[in-house]
């Protein structure tokens, strides 16, 4: 699978829009973008996913570059209850039985 | 809908003694999967299983083994506990495997091997 590079860490004031990077060079043209968090003490959860257009749902919207080698992940209102580790994970086409890579994600820290 | 349960929540074992760990989904997915995380780490696959009767393994298969009896069921064992184990252990499940699906995680069990 390809590899995405995340930063460690991330910090955000509530209530205020949090752009999360996530750079995958080495993408190729038909890996999925996922995104998941895990918040404090529970499992991950899915975010939002895409392939090349920009997607938007109820928790998150995500951005994708035109040459796809990075994305970002937006919280448009970050609430404490946005603190968590964020992952980004390349699908391959055929998704693979074999589970998801997880790498070390972005610890976002919300300030009240 | 209780989506995917995962029991007990919290264990301690000595070295040397076994344990299953029992997975459990109510979504009719076809796919389940143990993962395992140690503190600051990412989730790492142990095993996995694309339907009943059948499991394979993942990235850190060695010291468990899985079975998976029925569609909603997925157990995880240690045959001996070991130190190195010590983790918390997420299980997962999936409709199907294509790119754009998602996993549905458990809550976890957090394992302690003394």
């Amino acid at each position: 699978d390809a590899k995405t590079t995340q930063p460690n860490s991330m910090e955000s004031n509530e209530e205020e829009p949090v752009h999360l990077p996530c750079n995958h060079s080495t993408i190729s043209g038909t890996d999925y973008i996922h995104w998941y968090r895990q918040l404090p003490s529970q499992g991950p959860e899915y975010v939002i996913h895409g392939l090349t257009s920009n997607v938007n749902n109820r928790m998150a919207s995500l951005a994708i570059a035109e040459d796809r080698k990075s994305s970002t992940l937006i919280l448009h209102r970050a609430t404490l209850r946005d603190a968590a580790v964020y992952y980004c994970i390349l699908r391959l086409p055929g998704g693979g039985a074999d589970g998801l890579t997880f790498g070390k994600g972005t610890h976002l820290i919300i300030q009240p | 809908n209780a989506g995917v349960t995962q029991t007990p929540k919290f264990r301690v074992l000595k070295t040397g003694q076994s344990m299953t760990l029992l997975c459990a989904q109510d979504m009719n997915h076809e796919y389940m999967y143990w993962y395992r995380q140690d503190p600051g780490m990412g989730l790492r696959l142990i095993h996995y299983s694309v339907g009943e009767g059948t499991t394979a393994k993942g990235e850190v298969p060695d010291g468990y083994n899985v079975s998976r009896l029925k569609k909603q069921n997925f157990l995880l064992g240690l045959e001996s506990a070991a130190p190195s184990q010590t983790s918390v252990y997420f299980c997962a499940s999936s409709y199907a495997v294509r790119a754009s699906d998602t996993q549905y995680f458990g809550p976890g069990t957090r394992l302690t091997v003394l």
